[in-house]
């Protein structure tokens, strides 16, 4: 079985501040991470990915998340944050031999200028 | 390129009757896979489709049905409605198994 842990319901942080939003995983083979992002009414947009190589991985809009295997942790950062960068941010899991996405319950970001 | 479309955007119906939801993926995708959104939570999977045959299918029970077309668009069926099947219905496609699911706006379906 495969399970994402989104310990924060929600995150405020000051315009200008750098950002992290955590998440934690288990999944019995090699995990294939992701994060999405969701917008008021909108469906999930894609922000990067983990599948293998380097542990730091960057994606769109500046954001960025580090893999750390012992932790079994994939949070999302950004140096600099945005009050654009306020939405719902899922972190999902899903074992690299099948396709089916497991999601976190969500962080609830809100940039505060 | 167009993304992933779905339709309709909202659908309310009553409970016990049936509906169709409806996905075009990404072009050239082949992958559709669809998701369950309740107010509050993270997307449950439903199913996934890879060239018309179903990969994959998450604890929903059997009033939940899928297929997928030979252009690969595909549609999410639901039998006897009930309260508790209101949500956003979204649809993701991807091309490969490394590559990530891209997803539509959803459909937002109410019971009355």
């Amino acid at each position: 079985a495969q399970s994402v842990a989104q310990p924060e319901d929600q995150v405020n942080v000051a315009e200008g501040n750098p950002l992290t939003v955590k998440c934690t995983y288990s999944v019995s083979g090699n995990p294939y991470l992701f994060w999405y992002v969701q917008y008021p009414n909108r469906g999930l947009q894609f922000l990067l990915k983990y599948i293998t190589g380097d542990n730091l991985v960057k994606g769109s809009y500046g954001f960025e998340a580090e893999f750390n295997k012992s932790q079994t942790s994939f949070h999302l950062k950004k140096p600099s944050a945005l009050v654009s960068d306020s939405a719902l941010y899922f972190c999902a899991v899903r074992d690299g031999g099948n396709e089916k996405l497991t999601f976190g319950t969500g962080t609830r970001l809100t940039i505060i200028p | 390129d167009a993304g992933v479309t779905q339709s309709p955007t909202h659908l309310i119906k009553t409970r016990g009757q049936h509906v169709t939801l409806r996905c075009s993926p990404i072009s050239g995708h082949k992958s559709v896979s669809w998701y369950q959104q309740v107010l509050g939570q993270g997307p449950q999977f439903i199913f996934q489709y890879y060239e018309k045959e179903e990969r994959g299918r998450g604890n929903f029970p059997d009033r939940f049905s899928a297929r997928q077309f030979p252009n690969y668009s595909s549609e999410l069926n639901v039998n006897a409605l009930l309260l508790g099947d209101s949500a956003l219905y979204l649809c993701a496609s991807s091309s490969s198994g490394n590559q990530p699911q891209h997803f539509g706006d959803g459909t937002r379906l109410s019971i009355l």
